[in-house]
Parts: structure tokens; C-alpha cells; sequence
């Protein structure tokens, strides 16, 4: 299976502030990666998907990067209503994996 | 608009087995493959396996293969799964999601299945 390894598995951040999450995978893995959002009790929503494309609705603050086989979401400058849990998803191959997650605070 | 509506909250015994649904609306229910994903309370999200509404064919995740089934009926726009032998280690949120080359567009509101006796 492909490892997805994210990090920092927690961040506290200012209002403004600009956020780094990266995904390293285990093997190349293309451009075929999505990020997501998770708010308490809810389903995860798209962010981005091929890497770099920012999903329909999803403010322009939030960017996604690729350099080799590691994989980052910027939010470029921190709001409210950014605080959650981010997750990258792999679907290069099955079993489609997920990062472990990053719970993004504000500070 | 694109939605994906799943059946309540479920309790089962150790053993028993549960069978969930999502209902999918706004969309072409044949034009996409829907996953199903597992989220253990705390913990990060799992891939259980897909089916596509057009053919039946499915893909299991390994780890879920005895475990999971899963199935349509194109007449409702209804994706089902059905977890069997349920232990503990089962008690976690799972979610149905649409997929457009291959990655989760849309996610239905999730069902909680506890496992107790």
C-alpha cells in the first residue's frame, strides 16, 4: 500500500498567518492527490485535487504544490473559519490511503 | 445540487451484522463510481472499497474484503454496504462519496455504528 506521511500532525497558527501542510507518499504517485477539510461532525469537503487544482467554491487563499512525491497545502492567509482537520488522499492507486491528518487551530 | 443521503445511526450486537444506505440526488446516480470510507472515532479515514452504479463491479480494500459488501439498486439511486461479523474495532463513522477520477467530490452526512452488547 502507499504510505501517506503528514505532517505536522497538529498546528496552532495566527489569524493571517501563512499555513504549510505536506504529504510525503512512499512512491510516486503523479499528480493524483486531493486535499481535504474536516470541521467537528461533519464530512470531510474537497480542497483540491491533481495536486494543484483548487476545488469548485473553495476560496483563493488555499493553494496546493507539489515537489517530487511530497505534496503541500498553503492557506495563504489564516481565517476563522480555516480551523479543522486537513487531510491529503493518494488515488494513484487502490487502496486509495489517507495522511494521518493535521488539526489546524488558531492560536 | 449534488447530494448524498445516508441511513441514521445504527447499535448492533457483537456477531450481528449492519446494512447502511446512501441515497444519491442532482446527479446521474450511473455516471460515478461511489466509495465508501471508514473513520474511526479520533483517527484518520480509511478506504473500505467502490462499486460502480453502471456495472455492479467492485474494489476492496484487502483489509475489508471479508468483511464488506457492497451493492446498488439503480432503480432508487441507492448504494448500499453491508458490514458483517461485527467486533468492536467496527464502531467508527462511515461515509459514501462520490468519485470523479477517482478522488471524493461529494461525501454523504456519514452513519455512526456502534458496536455493543
Amino acid at each position: 500500500d502507499i504510505q501517506m506521511t503528514q505532517s505536522p500532525a497538529s498546528l496552532s497558527a495566527s489569524l493571517d498567518e501563512i499555513v504549510t501542510i505536506t504529504c510525503q507518499a512512499s512512491l510516486d504517485i503523479g499528480n493524483w492527490l486531493a486535499w481535504y477539510q474536516q470541521k467537528p461532525g461533519k464530512s470531510p469537503q474537497l480542497l483540491i485535487y491533481g495536486a494543484t487544482s483548487l476545488a469548485d467554491g473553495v476560496p483563493s487563499r488555499f493553494s496546493g504544490s507539489r515537489s517530487g512525491t511530497q505534496y503541500s497545502l498553503k492557506i495563504s492567509k489564516l481565517q476563522v473559519e480555516d480551523t479543522g482537520i486537513y487531510y491529503c488522499l493518494q488515488h494513484y492507486s487502490a487502496p486509495w490511503t489517507f495522511g494521518g491528518g493535521t488539526k489546524l487551530e488558531l492560536k | 445540487q449534488v447530494k448524498l443521503l445516508q441511513s441514521g445511526a445504527a447499535l448492533v450486537k457483537p456477531g450481528d451484522s449492519v446494512k447502511m444506505s446512501c441515497k444519491a440526488s442532482g446527479y446521474t446516480f450511473t455516471d460515478y463510481i461511489i466509495h465508501w470510507v471508514k473513520q474511526s472515532h479520533g483517527k484518520s479515514l480509511e478506504w473500505i472499497g467502490y462499486i460502480n452504479p453502471y456495472s455492479g463491479g467492485t474494489n476492496y480494500n484487502e483489509k475489508f474484503k471479508s468483511k464488506a459488501t457492497l451493492t446498488v439498486d439503480k432503480s432508487s439511486s441507492t448504494a448500499y454496504m453491508e458490514f458483517s461479523r461485527l467486533t468492536s474495532e467496527d464502531s467508527a463513522i462511515y461515509y459514501c462519496a462520490r468519485g470523479v477520477t477517482d478522488y471524493f467530490d461529494y461525501w454523504g452526512q456519514g452513519v455512526m455504528v456502534t458496536v455493543s452488547s
